[in-house]
């Protein structure tokens, strides 16, 4: 079945800390490859995304994503979290034939211990 | 506007009613696309506009549901006899035009409660 896969529903980290977020897809062509990020009570906030090209993106508020061709991964990191990281990740696809449609992860919540 | 509008941000309704929520994209986007998202589950679409047609409506899981754009600008998501299971955040977003390779905005959602 064609998917996009967060295995982490649940990360904790130190604030300080690196942080790096899963992300798989099962798609057999390389799609358009989004990370949005969502607060409580806020609607979702493109962090970074991936069309072609240099396969290390950056993104807003420090984070960067490194897209893997061969393990079809597309996964965030952040070298050093702050507390204000704390919210729920998404991981997001368009397969490039669906006219923008979005397949999403399950979505990584994350907590930032002080 | 300066982003995407959805009202009311939240909704509670009793089984078997009729609700309409709204979106307000942002202006002079001609692709809006609606989604579900269920508690601790990722958005998961519903469907698209092109302007003022329905070019992927694939999404819906039923025929309770019903989205119309009129105007190619507000649209609105239709459901009738409203279920338990329909309660969720109903997301809407926007883009310049629904390539693929552009940006979706979203707005807040609306947290539709059945009871």
């Amino acid at each position: 079945a064609q998917s996009v896969t967060q295995p982490d529903i649940h990360i904790t980290v130190s604030e300080g800390a690196s942080l790096e977020l899963r992300c798989n897809y099962s798609y057999g062509a390389t799609p358009y490859l989004f990370w949005y990020v969502q607060s409580p009570g806020q609607g979702l906030q493109l962090l970074l995304k991936y069309f072609s090209g240099d396969t290390l993106v950056q993104g807003i508020k420090g984070f960067e994503a490194e897209f893997k061709r061969s393990q079809s991964s597309f996964n965030l990191r952040k070298p050093s979290v702050h507390w204000s990281d704390a919210a729920e990740y998404f991981c997001a696809v368009d397969r490039g034939s669906t006219l923008g449609r979005l397949y999403f992860g399950r979505g990584t919540q994350l907590t930032v211990w002080p | 506007g300066a982003g995407v509008s959805q009202t009311p941000s939240n909704k509670v309704t009793e089984k078997g009613k009729y609700v309409e929520l709204r979106c307000d994209p942002i202006s002079g986007h001609t692709a809006l696309y609606w989604y579900r998202q269920s508690l601790g589950q990722g958005p998961e679409f519903l469907i698209y506009f092109q302007g003022t047609g329905a070019a992927d409506d694939s999404g819906l899981p039923n025929d309770r549901f019903f989205a119309v754009r009129p105007e190619g600008s507000v649209s609105t998501l239709k459901i009738q006899r409203t279920e338990r299971g329909d309660s969720a955040v109903y997301l809407c977003a926007s883009s310049v035009s629904g390539t693929g390779n552009t940006e979706a905005f979203f707005g807040q959602g609306t947290r539709l409660t059945v009871v």
